[in-house]
């Protein structure tokens, strides 16, 4: 069965510090593997997309890297500001069939 | 360009009465999609529209009716509601058929239904 872990479930860091989200998942045939950042009362909004020749993808202060090999995945967050408190989905698809696998996200909070 | 419009945003229900979820795009998107969002677990998908014209099951389909009326509307209904759809409802769409391609999928507000 497809699954998607993510970790640690939740967060808490100081505005300014850094810190990395991970995800592990066992999608097989892989696709691609995106990032969405998901604001309390919010839909889902793309912050990466990585397929499997791709190692590494920046969106301004968000870097997410892809390990392939291992089946892993991280996002990490520079110089946190406070608008980064959301919770962060990892989402993989394979290349058989229509449908994603989502992780339960990871729910940051960065305090001032 | 309002991207992924989805009504009502708050809705309560009573167990046994139906409604229906409606949800407009205007991005010109080929496919459509409904997932629900419970607690501790990851987006599920409902059904989803390939095209105009066509719909097919998700991971968790039971209790849900889908009609694509055109390429810019997807709506979900509950013929007859039950707790257990007690959710948040997301409505989405991408520009081409498959959910698996590296192309951006974009989510509506959500709805949060609640089933008493």
């Amino acid at each position: 069965k497809n699954q998607v872990e993510q970790s640690p479930q939740s967060l808490i860091i100081l505005e300014g510090k850094n810190c990395t989200l991970q995800c592990n998942y066992t999608v097989s045939p892989f696709s691609n593997l995106r990032w969405y950042k998901q604001d309390t009362g919010r839909g889902p909004v793309s912050l990466t997309i990585m397929t499997f020749s791709e190692n590494t993808k920046s969106n301004g202060r968000y870097t997410a890297t892809l390990d392939a090999d291992t089946k892993q995945s991280s996002l990490h967050i520079t110089a946190s500001q406070l608008s980064d408190s959301a919770s962060y989905i990892c989402v993989v698809s394979a290349t058989a069939g229509n449908m994603l696998t989502f992780g339960g996200g990871t729910r940051l909070m960065v305090k001032p | 360009n309002a991207g992924v419009t989805q009504t009502p945003k708050f809705q309560v229900l009573k167990t046994g009465q139906s409604m229906t979820l409606q949800c407009a795009q205007d991005m010109n998107h080929n496919s459509m999609y409904w997932y629900r969002q419970d607690p501790g677990m990851g987006l599920r998908l409902i059904y989803y529209s390939a095209s105009e014209g066509t719909t097919d099951k998700g991971e968790v389909p039971n209790g849900y009716n889908v009609s694509r009326l055109n390429k810019r509307e997807f709506s979900l209904r509950l013929e007859s509601a039950a707790p257990s759809q007690t959710s948040v409802y997301f409505c989405a769409s991408n520009k081409y058929p498959k959910e698996s391609s590296g192309n951006t999928i974009y989510f509506g507000e959500g709805s949060w239904l609640t089933v008493v």
